[in-house]
């Protein structure tokens, strides 16, 4: 397994301001997601980072508004920018130790309220 | 394309029930298919996972779950309900080699004493 951590655990924001959230894995990891969870909803990818280039965009979902970046193998962060009260969710980070298992495991998520 | 329905919002039980929560599946490939626990304000803990060895399948805390192929369907149960499982349960869908997972809505399971 993997220990993950987040922060910040929560924040509250102003629309249109921009907030970036960090994730942070105990060991090296494969692959590194990214998925919203909105108000009593289920979980959405919303992207796949990879390390050393773009990460890869689930329909509807923009690198403009949701930028990734990923500079190592423990390492990603998740902004998102111009803030607007619908963006109010929670945000988790997952990493898959390999490719084959399909098996994710999560961070405790970032609640963002926008206000 | 891959798909999850997981039946019922909600499911309440009485502490020392049985619990049922239900999982059905789309998948044109064969499936791995996995249930997740979220306990309030927390991430996701992985329960248990099927990836195509043993059809019924043991997870933590006393849950299992059988893989159906005939019916489509990934059903979690557990003979005795406690008051610490009450939680949302997610259900979700992969395929070997296929890296994203497809969530289920979830079940919220509610334990009255």
């Amino acid at each position: 397994s993997a220990v993950i951590s987040q922060k910040p655990s929560r924040d509250i924001c102003q629309r249109g301001t921009s907030l970036t959230i960090q994730c942070q894995v105990d060991s090296q990891v494969t692959m590194m997601f990214w998925y919203r969870q909105q108000p009593g909803q289920s979980l959405t990818l919303i992207a796949t980072a990879n390390q050393g280039s773009e990460a890869t965009y689930e329909s509807g979902f923009v690198i403009d508004k949701f930028p990734i970046s990923r500079p190592n193998l423990t390492f990603s962060t998740l902004t998102v920018s111009n803030m607007s009260p619908e963006d109010s969710s929670i945000y988790l980070c997952s990493v898959a130790l390999n490719r084959d298992s399909g098996e994710q495991y999560f961070g405790p998520g970032t609640r963002l309220t926008v206000t | 394309a891959q798909s999850v329905t997981q039946l019922g919002s909600h499911v309440s039980v009485s502490e020392g029930a049985l619990v049922l929560l239900r999982c059905n599946y789309s998948s044109s490939v064969p499936p791995y298919l996995f249930w997740y626990v979220q306990y309030p304000n927390q991430g996701l803990q992985l329960l248990l996972k099927y990836t195509s060895a043993a059809t019924l399948v043991k997870g933590i805390n006393g849950f299992e779950a059988e893989f159906k192929k005939s019916e489509t369907s990934f059903h979690l149960t557990k003979p005795s309900a406690h008051m610490s499982d009450a939680a949302e349960y997610f259900c979700a869908v992969t395929s070997p080699g296929y890296s994203t997972l497809t969530f289920g809505k979830g079940t919220m399971l509610l334990v009255s004493p």
